[in-house]
């Protein structure tokens, strides 16, 4: 039962965009369009910041944004500001017994 | 509006069995599948289980399959994790979380989670 491939850390200054990707399988990312991002700060629950792929629940600001292409989604932050800084986990629907999986995590640091 | 609050956590020893609780308020419990999302100190998010919105459905990651039961009680608006034959890698946060919306695989309402720690 293999997470979702993050990678560990993506880093970039005020004002800068950042792209994070999220690589699983025909079985999962690439199968179905039920791919989610969520941001943790230290010691909080996630927060939802993208389902389906590129939808934003209301609230969350427009500078985020998703993808998807093949097996790999992605998560964008344009003008990235300092209260971004955080760890940022995606998920997916998996056609298995498990049904559910979250990816590997990326911290975010802003410069 | 919509709230989630775990609770149950405390110190067992390896083997042991704890029984979390999340109680939801402001929406129609009825509706929602719910997930438990756990997630040890200092490591990422790992899911453990999702029961469908009448209970009929169950499923579990594979680190937890035969030993945790996810149920619910849908005329108290409370789910539950029976954890049994507790090992020291289930300790971590417990968080319980509700679907965004019937069937939509994303969570959008998260509690502030339980601490589970199994040592001896």
């Amino acid at each position: 039962q293999s997470a979702l491939t993050q990678p560990a850390s993506v880093s970039g200054s005020p004002g800068q965009s950042i792209t994070i990707s999220c690589t699983g399988t025909s079985s999962d990312v690439g199968g179905y369009n039920y791919v989610s991002w969520y941001q943790q700060h230290p010691g909080k629950a996630p927060k939802l910041m993208i389902y389906d792929v590129s939808d934003r629940p209301s609230g969350v600001s427009n500078r985020f944004s998703g993808s998807k292409s093949g097996n790999t989604a992605s998560l964008t932050i344009s003008g990235l500001q300092a209260e971004d800084e955080a760890d940022y986990y995606c998920s997916s629907y998996r056609s298995s017994s498990t049904l559910y999986v979250f990816g590997t995590g990326t911290k975010v640091t802003v410069l | 509006q919509v709230q989630v609050v775990e609770s149950g956590g405390g110190v067992v020893q390896p083997g042991g069995s704890l029984r979390l609780s999340c109680a939801g308020s402001g929406f129609t419990f009825s509706n929602f599948a719910m997930y438990w999302v756990r997630q040890a100190p200092g490591k990422g998010l790992e899911w453990v289980a999702i029961i469908s919105y009448d209970g009929s459905n169950k499923y579990y990651a594979d680190s937890v399959t035969g030993r945790f039961t996810i149920t619910r009680d849908n005329s108290k608006n409370t789910l539950f994790l029976q954890m049994n034959s507790l090992r020291v890698e289930d300790t971590g946060v417990y968080y319980c979380a509700r679907d965004r919306a019937s069937g939509s695989y994303s969570l959008q309402y998260w509690g502030q989670g339980t601490l589970v720690t199994v040592s001896s």
